[in-house]
């Protein structure tokens, strides 16, 4: 079991927005603005999406965006398009022992 | 350009010893954090563990302390992640990735090394 809940899958169609959720404890997503969102394409790395809750690295659309309340973190993605279909984590600092820890990933599906 | 490049697949044999290499190019490697992380077959993200190639401090993910080992040599900019004594649920995709500054993300990923342990 993940330390991090995501949702194991969720779809939209082409222009449509979407959210991921990720929700933890006040240890780790709640405690701190240090999480982070990884896109995963089927055979490849993990790429950096969004850091320190709604920062994007340079290169990331805008229609990517982070957000966080309380516990849970989510990832929003407007104007969905074909190449969003992936894989997304998200990952927290955690006070604990093992510093970081990660969501057990959400399949997106663009219909 | 920020590159980590990986070594290549690894088929081994339980018991067998492996060490895998992550070599950092095109940033100071001794001034930014290298982590590990494993992907099972059809599984999600674990974290097992951080290095300071500039110093070599290393904290480990208690899932893998004692199960692994982090090292890195700063002449050659490469990191280094080694098993003693493989077994088969050891069979993993291996990414090394950059810490990205103080703060706790991940910005730069190597291409992953694919570990099979197989008799």
């Amino acid at each position: 079991q993940s330390a991090l809940t995501q949702p194991a899958s969720v779809s939209g169609s082409p222009g449509q927005s979407i959210t991921i959720s990720c929700t933890g404890t006040s240890s780790d997503v709640g405690g701190y603005n240090y999480v982070s969102w990884y896109q995963q394409h089927p055979g490849k790395a993990p790429k950096l999406m969004i850091y320190e809750v709604s920062n994007r690295p340079s290169g990331v659309p805008d229609r990517f965006s982070g957000s966080k309340s309380g516990n849970t973190a989510s990832l929003t993605i407007s104007g969905l398009q074909a190449e969003d279909e992936a894989d997304y984590y998200c990952s927290s600092y955690t006070s604990s022992s093992t510093f970081v820890v990660f969501g057990g990933g959400t399949k997106l599906t663009v219909l | 350009e920020v590159q980590l490049v990986q070594s290549g697949a690894e088929v081994k044999k339980p018991g067998e010893s492996l060490k895998i290499s992550c070599k950092g190019s095109g940033y100071s490697f001794t001034s930014y954090w290298i982590g590990w992380v494993r992907q099972m077959p059809g599984k999600g993200l674990e974290w097992m563990g951080i290095i300071y190639p500039g110093d070599s401090d290393t904290r480990y993910s208690p899932s893998f302390q004692g199960q692994v080992t982090i090292s890195a040599d700063k002449s050659i900019s490469t990191a280094y992640l080694q098993w003693s004594s493989l077994k088969a649920s050891d069979t993993a995709m291996y990414y090394c990735a950059r810490r990205g500054g103080s703060s706790w993300f991940l910005d730069y990923w190597g291409q992953g090394t694919l570990v099979t342990v197989s008799s």
